[in-house]
């Protein structure tokens, strides 16, 4: 049962560098969600899904691009990393309806030096 | 728009000490609200949830929080801390329904230490 895997679990990136972190549930969730942890600023939302082909801004999406082609895969890009974006990612899952928590995956560490 | 704050960044118990940690929301509609902890390097794992049933709710490990809507609070309680229970701990609101829920709003957080 592996719930949310993220991979990797860290990367180190050079400014300028695009990557893809990778993000995958197992649960048949609709809802997928991208997180950035930066400390005394608790998680902050980059993109959400609501279903296949459906994604929307969060509360910080700039330099950041999700697509989610389908239920189970919702990977997020880096277009040209910046050392601003040097945090711990998390990824999410939730199951449509009311009363139900979110899923999160181990976190993928990124550097950006 | 919703918001949590999560007052005391950091906060010492000693073991066995009651534990309190305090969040309180801000939400224009009725709340969906969540306590997850985080231990080093790990993911977040649901501690416990209100979703308009009972203002009392109990969670894992001994946890509880009571949601209180005339405070806007949601405080987390624990009667007697182990050591185990040392970790960050997150304060998390979403609204009831909707495409929003796959959105939430967490405060800053909490870490809580626990002394032998």
């Amino acid at each position: 049962n592996a719930g949310v895997t993220q991979t990797p679990k860290f990367q180190v990136l050079k400014t300028g560098q695009s990557m893809t972190l990778q993000c995958a549930q197992d649960m048949n969730h609709e809802y997928m969600s991208w997180y950035r942890q930066d400390p005394g600023m608790g998680l902050r939302l980059i993109h959400y899904s609501v279903g296949a082909g459906i994604t929307d801004q969060g509360e910080v999406p700039n330099g950041y691009n999700v697509s989610r082609s389908t239920t189970e895969d919702f990977p997020l890009r880096l277009l040209s990393a910046a050392p601003s974006q040097t945090s711990v990612y998390f990824c999410a899952s939730i199951r449509q309806g009311t009363g139900t928590e979110a899923f999160f995956g181990q976190g993928t560490r990124l550097t950006v030096v | 728009a919703q918001s949590v704050t999560q007052l005391g960044s950091h906060v010492s118990v000693s073991e066995g000490a009651l534990v309190l940690l305090r969040c309180n929301y801000s939400s224009s509609v009725p709340p969906y609200l969540f306590w997850y902890v985080q231990y080093p390097n790990q993911g977040l794992q649901l501690l416990l949830k209100y979703t308009s049933a009972a203002t009392l709710v109990k969670g894992i490990n001994g946890f509880e929080a009571e949601f209180k809507k005339s405070e806007t609070s949601f405080h987390l309680t624990k009667p007697s801390a182990h050591m185990s229970d040392a970790a960050e701990y997150f304060c998390a609101v979403t609204n009831a329904g909707g495409t929003s829920y796959g959105k939430l709003t967490f405060g800053q957080g909490t870490i809580l230490t626990v002394h032998p």
